[in-house]
């Protein structure tokens, strides 16, 4: 079974800094897709960015990037420019791309604190 | 687009009592539909998995006479739980996986259930 593992329960930056979040995970297929979601106060869960495994380059999204490294099983999180706005949870999260596989699997999640 | 809507946001029952929460895809079709539980500060902890037409599929530990599913059709998912108790007072997320689309999945706003 695949497993994702978050080893930073809390991470705080000033804001207009970067950060650099931690997401490992575990599996034997070699095809699959990767995830960070956020998560605000308001506790809707929001697609922040999507990688591809066959995909070499890594996935951007305005200030959010992710540096996917798929021999050692790394996918972090990468906040350039940090907002208030940035503020919430963040769930690494991993999906088979097997015919059938549908769920997600999720890490334990990163508080991030933005200080102004 | 992709929006999911859930209803009520809030509830609160007496323990005894079955409480149902409605899960729609506004926007568009949505041939499965997810159902999690959210601990306070703990990731989420997917409890089934369900299939326009088809019965649901459960996660290992998940009661199924407890928590009922019904996906009737491609717009609409409703969870029930079935004589509440107070144990089961908890944050649950759905989302919908969206028809013609094979990775993303797009969450609800959540429902906080409350028994008293």
């Amino acid at each position: 079974a695949q497993t994702v593992t978050q080893s930073q329960p809390e991470m705080s930056v000033q804001e207009a800094e970067t950060v650099t979040l931690s997401c490992t995970y575990d599996t034997s297929e070699s095809d699959y897709y990767l995830f960070w979601y956020k998560q605000p106060p308001s506790r809707q869960m929001i697609l922040v960015i999507r990688q591809e495994a066959y995909k070499q380059q890594n996935a951007t999204e305005n200030r959010f990037s992710v540096n996917f490294q798929k021999a050692a099983k790394s996918f972090s999180l990468k906040i350039s420019d940090s907002q208030l706005g940035d503020a919430a949870m963040y769930f690494c999260a991993y999906r088979s791309r097997f015919q059938g596989a549908q769920k997600l699997v999720f890490g334990q999640g990163t508080r991030l604190t933005i200080n102004p | 687009g992709a929006v999911v809507s859930q209803h009520p946001s809030r509830v609160i029952c007496k323990s005894g009592t079955s409480v149902k929460i409605e899960c729609r895809s506004l926007d568009f079709q949505a041939t499965t539909m997810f159902w999690y539980r959210q601990f306070p500060k703990q990731s989420l902890m997917l409890m089934a998995t369900s299939n326009e037409g088809s019965k649901a599929t459960y996660e290992q530990g998940v009661e199924k006479d407890k928590f009922l599913i019904n996906h009737a059709s491609l717009t609409l998912s409703t969870l029930t739980v079935t004589s509440a108790h107070p144990e089961d007072s908890s944050f649950y997320i759905c989302s919908a996986r969206q028809r013609l689309s094979t990775d993303t999945q797009y969450f609800g706003p959540g429902t906080r259930l409350t028994v008293l």
